[in-house]
């Protein structure tokens, strides 16, 4: 079936470092989905990309489909970008998505 | 704009009872999802309606679970004879559309704890 890898399974920074995420994906999927989750909290829709770089704030999602990866670039790290990163793609031809495992960053100050 | 609502947002039963959970999707917007979170599972998904109607529900257990859509302001997952193992986070999402490429966004989930 199709999959969702995503690395590294944690990172650990000091604040003002860079975070790079790593996803990649099985399936020829023609868009994805990155979303951010505290510890307890909702599930937070970061970037929604059918493919190409979006940009928000210090965050940089980059997707190439026809590659099958895609990656999300963290600026200049905070403590508040502490918590657990996932990539998501529809499977198949479906709007149900299939989860990585997720990213948990943790930046200490 | 509230967002997807959920409640509760814990529940605790015990084994055997039965569990009745809700989602109130984000207004206007026409497709409801299930998924469930576990430690060791990740997020799975469950089932989907699209204009209430039921489109996939590949991911239910086949027995003890149902879902339910009947008007646009809500959706109900049961889950009846409740067992340790379906001890989870529960999240119900809502996109406008249902469609491949329409975005999806979350509520905050219920905690299931089952004793």
């Amino acid at each position: 079936g199709q999959q969702v890898q995503q690395s590294p399974a944690s990172l650990v920074l000091q604040e003002g470092e860079n975070a790079e995420l790593q996803c990649n994906f099985s399936s020829t999927a023609t868009r994805l989905q990155w979303f951010y989750q505290h510890p307890g909290g909702r599930l937070v829709s970061l970037f929604y990309n059918p493919s190409g770089t979006k940009h928000t704030g210090r965050l940089t999602s980059t997707t190439v489909t026809n590659e099958r990866r895609s990656s999300l670039h963290i600026s200049s790290s905070q403590t508040t970008d502490s918590g657990t990163y996932f990539c998501a793609i529809p499977q198949g031809g479906s709007a149900k998505l299939i989860f990585g495992e997720g990213t948990k960053l943790t930046v200490s100050s | 704009n509230a967002g997807v609502i959920q409640t509760p947002r814990h529940k605790v039963t015990g084994k055997g009872q039965e569990a009745t959970l809700w989602c109130e999707p984000i207004s206007g917007h026409s497709a409801v999802f299930w998924y469930r979170q576990t430690i060791v599972q990740g997020l799975e998904f469950l089932t989907y309606f699209r204009n209430q109607a039921p489109i996939d529900d590949s991911g239910m257990p086949k027995e003890r679970f149902s879902a339910q859509m009947p008007n646009q302001s809500h959706s109900t997952l049961k889950i009846q004879s409740t067992q340790p193992q379906d001890s989870a986070v529960y999240l119900c999402a809502s996109s406008s559309s249902g469609g491949y490429y329409a975005e999806q966004f979350f509520g905050p989930g219920t905690r299931l704890t089952v004793l």
